[in-house]
């Protein structure tokens, strides 16, 4: 079965802390992607990458940023977080033409 | 731009009655996918089923079925049987073909509940 992790579930953090969202697969897909996902917007994607050091700009990346060194792991980082980042963040990943696997998504807070 | 529209942002539905979701979406692409993702209360998202645009065929996965109409823009989900388990966030989503780093367009999202 394709697993896709995310480090925590719930998160709660002070405006202006930095912030790592880590996501990992364990099916070597070449796709990795974070989106966030806010009640009556639907999944909104801030950043993919489609190989290893390789990342592009979704919809919706200003306030973060991504890192992925290893094809397993891709990385979101919030630099100083805000409250309007308040939200749920989902990790997924997948092979070029093939299904796309979500990870259990990370609810984060910021105070 | 491509865009997705759900306009039904909740639904209910009686167990073992039938119930369609509507999802309309704007490209002027010829050829692309079309998905219908299912996320249950504090759950993971899954694929219920995939629709390729050049195939006129309707996608049918056990109890779940598509309407594909092109011309209209139209990809609408049929549950049959419905049951409670079927309780869940249903997103519609696009994708371009051929596959541009798989980037999908998500709808807003339609909630349903299925009651005993």
């Amino acid at each position: 079965d394709v697993k896709v992790t995310q480090s925590s579930r719930y998160l709660v953090k002070r405006t202006g802390e930095k912030v790592f969202l880590e996501c990992v697969q364990d099916m070597d897909h070449e796709n990795m992607f974070w989106y966030r996902q806010d009640p009556g917007l639907g999944l909104r994607l801030i950043y993919f990458s489609y190989d290893v050091k390789m990342k592009e700009k979704g919809d919706i990346p200003e306030g973060y940023s991504v890192s992925r060194e290893k094809k397993e792991r891709f990385s979101l980082i919030l630099e100083s977080a805000s409250t309007n980042q308040t939200s749920m963040y989902l990790c997924a990943s997948d092979s070029p033409g093939e299904e796309q696997y979500f990870g259990p998504g990370t609810r984060l807070t910021v105070t | 731009a491509q865009t997705v529209t759900q306009s039904q942002p909740e639904m209910s539905v009686q167990e073992a009655e039938t119930v369609t979701l509507s999802c309309t979406y704007d490209t002027s692409e010829s050829n692309y996918y079309l998905f219908w993702y299912k996320q249950p209360p504090s759950r993971q998202m899954i694929l219920v089923i995939r629709q390729e645009a050049y195939k006129q065929q309707n996608a049918t996965e056990n109890r779940f079925s598509v309407n594909f109409q092109k011309a209209a823009k139209s990809f609408s989900l049929k549950i049959s049987d419905s049951q409670l388990g079927d309780t869940a966030m249903y997103f519609c989503a696009f994708m371009k073909h051929p596959y541009n780093t798989d980037k999908l367009i998500f709808g807003t999202g339609t909630r349903l509940q299925v009651f005993p």
